[in-house]
């Protein structure tokens, strides 16, 4: 098992410009999310996905889209970059939620995305 | 007010020491409980799930305490590979969100 994948690993944007990040999981987990790290701020959630078709927002979702089309992929999309999306993207899985509380997540290794 | 909180540290410890760590959280109706770990530019890794009797595994025991809505995380005989960012993830009883501490950084010193 590859785990989760994340491309690319390293980013340059100028102000403006759009990409998308992608994120792959080969772990069969309906449950798949992504963060953004900055320094002193920890990791905050910017969309999650519970399965395919299925998204929503986080703590910090604007500026960025997601969808979630097949249970392996969960794409980031910046719509227009800006200075303050500099940061270390991460994208996480996990099986879903029981009634017993929420598993493990399984974290890629992250994109390192500068705009300037 | 923030979900969960840590002390950031640094911890800077000697080899052979005992540290803790504590983690508190705000929302009483939190469900599950996890520190994470997380090298240098690396991604964040499980170290273990924090359950309400309190578990270890090695070295390394944690404790959940609601009443006082804290996480702990115990570290006896440090050794050099322990340096790293200690991560304390709290997720509520309903919704689908991890909340993370902004970490605690550990350095253990030969």
């Amino acid at each position: 098992n590859a785990g989760v994948t994340q491309t690319p690993k390293f980013q340059v944007l100028k102000t403006g410009q759009s990409m998308t990040l992608q994120c792959a999981q080969d772990m069969n987990h309906e449950y798949m999310s992504w963060y953004r790290q900055d320094p002193g701020m920890g990791l905050r959630l910017i969309h999650y996905s519970v399965g395919a078709g299925i998204t929503d927002q986080g703590e910090v979702p604007n500026g960025y889209n997601v969808s979630r089309s097949t249970t392996e992929d969960f794409p980031l999309r910046l719509l227009s970059a800006a200075p303050s999306q500099t940061s270390v993207y991460f994208c996480a899985s996990s099986y879903q939620w029981s009634s017993g509380g929420a598993y493990e997540q399984f974290f890629g290794p992250g994109t390192r995305l500068t705009v300037l | 007010r923030k979900e969960v909180e840590q002390d950031p540290g640094p911890f800077n410890v000697p080899e052979g020491a005992t540290v803790a760590f504590n983690c508190t959280y705000s929302n009483s109706a939190s469900q599950s409980f996890f520190w994470y770990r997380q090298d240098c530019r690396k991604e964040p890794k499980l170290l273990m799930s924090v359950y309400s009797s309190g578990n270890e595994d090695g070295r390394f025991t944690a404790q959940l305490n609601r009443a006082s809505q804290y996480i702990s995380l115990l570290i006896r005989d440090s050794k050099l590979s322990d340096s790293a960012t200690y991560l304390c993830v709290v997720t509520p009883n309903t919704g689908n969100q991890f909340y993370f501490g902004t970490g605690t950084s550990l350095t253990v010193i030969p």
